[in-house]
């Protein structure tokens, strides 16, 4: 039931892009996307709903494709400060319970 | 605004001793409460989920348990700690009228079962 991201872990350097994917073996009725900085709580990124909707925060955006039962989020010229953990989470049958998935540590090297 | 307090921010404990961590939630009426673990470097497990005042769902079956007893209120507990609770949990919360709010974090409390 916990969703697969993938990568596990990526290094850039600044400026350049990156895309981590969340794939979910159930149907979604929406997936959040959150970023943990080391020893921190999660930050709420974006929460997509079943549509197959595309949103974007500033350089940071996602798009859910619910046929495929999966999400991506895309980071562009990325900068120093998106360093962290990404999560997605996933809400099933639209009761608020999230299961996130295993994290991609995403490291920007100057 | 709405606010989120979780405490103590980092807890030592011998195995077998009780535990109690408490969660409070203010600003907002009849929130969505959940309690995560994360052990070091790994993900998220959602534990608990509770949509109101003593429905509690238990998402993984441990040593653990979960209460609210106010509606605000949210309590993770203990009798016996094993060297597996070690972890960061944190609390949150969602707005109990959207069917799939943002959840809103705590800061965490680390514990250490030694």
């Amino acid at each position: 039931q916990q969703p697969v991201q993938s990568p596990q872990a990526v290094i850039l350097r600044e400026g350049e892009d990156a895309v981590i994917n969340c794939s979910s073996s159930k149907a979604l009725y929406s997936v959040h996307w959150y970023r943990q900085k080391h020893g921190e709580a999660p930050v709420f990124l974006m929460i997509l709903l079943k549509g197959g909707e595309q949103k974007g925060h500033e350089k940071i955006s996602a798009s859910f494709n619910e046929k495929k039962q999966q999400s991506s989020l895309y980071l562009t010229a990325s900068q120093l400060s998106y360093s962290g953990t990404y999560f997605c989470g996933t809400d099933l049958n639209q009761g608020g319970k999230l299961i996130f998935g295993q994290g991609t540590e995403l490291s920007v090297k100057p | 605004s709405q606010t989120i307090h979780q405490w103590p921010a980092t807890l030592v404990q011998p195995v077998g001793s009780p535990l109690s961590l408490e969660c409070t939630v203010e600003g907002t009426s009849n929130p969505n409460l959940y309690w995560y673990r994360q052990a070091a470097g790994r993900g998220l497990q959602l534990l608990f989920y509770s949509v109101g005042i003593g429905q509690i769902s238990s998402e993984v079956p441990q040593n653990l348990s979960a209460s609210r007893p106010q509606d605000r209120q949210f309590i993770l507990s203990s009798k016996k700690l094993l060297l597996s609770d070690s972890g960061f949990y944190l609390c949150a919360w969602s707005p109990g009228t959207s069917k799939s709010g943002k959840l809103f974090f705590g800061s965490g409390t680390q514990l250490s079962v030694l």
